[in-house]
C-alpha cells in the first residue's frame, strides 16, 4: 500500500487543464524532492518533472509541478489526446531516505 | 543515448528462483545508482530496490528483504535482481532504471521491462 495518495482518475476536454495531487507526509514529500512520471499504455514510465518543478529536456512547458508542505501537484495545460496516460508521483521516504515510494497513480482521460 | 535492456523474465513455478539482468549503455554506468521497479498486471508502480554506483550500498523494499537481492557488475555495465522463493504476488513487469546520482537518486531513465509470471 503506497504512502503517497493520488486521485484514481481525472478528466478534461482537449485544450483544458488538469491537475493531479499527491499527498504524503513529513517523512517523504515534506523533506524530499518530488518527481512525476507519465506511463502511456503498454510502455515504460517516463520522467516528466523532477526536483518538484523542473522539466527534463524535451518536456513542454505546458507541464508543471509544484509542492507545498507534504503535498505536490502536477499540472498539464492545453490537454491533448496524447496526454491520456497514467501519472505517478515519486519521492524518497524514511528517516534516512533509503526507500523510494511511488504514488497510487492517476489515470488522465481526455474527453 | 541511455539504453537499458532487461532480460531473464519468464514463467516460473512458485517457490523457485529467477535472476533478472539489465544491460546498460550510453552513460557512465559506474557513476550511476540503479533501481529495480515492478508493476503487477493492472496495478501501479512499486519500487523494489536500489544499488549505489560502487555496489557497496543496497536498499530494498522491507517486505522483500531476504527474498530479493540487487547486485551489479560495473565491468560489464549490468545490474541484476536475484529473486528467491517466488510467489504468485511477485508476478509483474520488472523495470530497471538509471538513478540520477551515484547514491541512487530518482529513477530517471527506464528500460522496457521484463515480465515475470509465477504460476503452477
Amino acid at each position: 500500500q503506497s504512502v503517497l495518495t493520488q486521485p484514481p482518475s481525472v478528466s478534461a476536454a482537449p485544450g483544458q487543464k488538469v491537475t493531479i495531487s499527491c499527498s504524503g507526509s513529513s517523512s517523504n514529500i515534506g523533506t524530499n524532492y518530488v518527481s512525476w512520471y507519465q506511463q502511456l499504455p503498454g510502455t515504460a514510465p517516463k520522467l516528466l518533472i523532477y526536483d518538484d518543478n523542473k522539466r527534463p529536456s524535451g518536456i513542454p512547458d505546458r507541464v508543471s509541478g509544484s509542492k507545498s508542505g507534504t503535498s505536490a501537484t502536477l499540472g498539464i495545460t492545453g490537454l491533448q489526446t496524447g496526454d491520456e496516460a497514467d501519472y505517478y508521483c515519486g519521492t524518497w521516504d524514511g528517516s534516512l531516505s533509503t526507500h523510494y515510494v511511488f504514488g497510487t497513480g492517476t489515470k488522465v482521460t481526455v474527453l | 543515448q541511455v539504453q537499458l535492456v532487461e532480460s531473464g523474465g519468464g514463467v516460473v513455478q512458485p517457490g523457485t528462483s529467477l535472476t533478472l539482468s539489465c544491460a546498460a549503455s550510453g552513460f557512465t554506468f559506474s557513476a550511476s545508482g540503479m533501481h529495480w521497479v515492478r508493476q503487477a498486471p493492472g496495478k501501479g508502480l512499486e519500487w523494489v530496490a536500489v544499488i549505489w554506483s560502487g555496489g557497496t550500498n543496497t536498499y530494498q523494499l522491507d517486505s522483500l528483504k531476504g527474498q530479493f537481492t540487487i547486485s551489479r557488475d560495473n565491468s560489464k555495465n549490468m545490474v541484476f535482481l536475484q529473486m528467491n522463493s517466488l510467489r504468485a504476488e511477485d508476478t509483474a513487469v520488472y523495470y530497471c532504471a538509471r538513478g540520477s546520482s551515484f547514491s541512487g537518486g530518482r529513477p530517471e531513465y527506464w528500460g522496457q521491462g521484463t515480465l515475470v509470471t509465477v504460476s503452477s
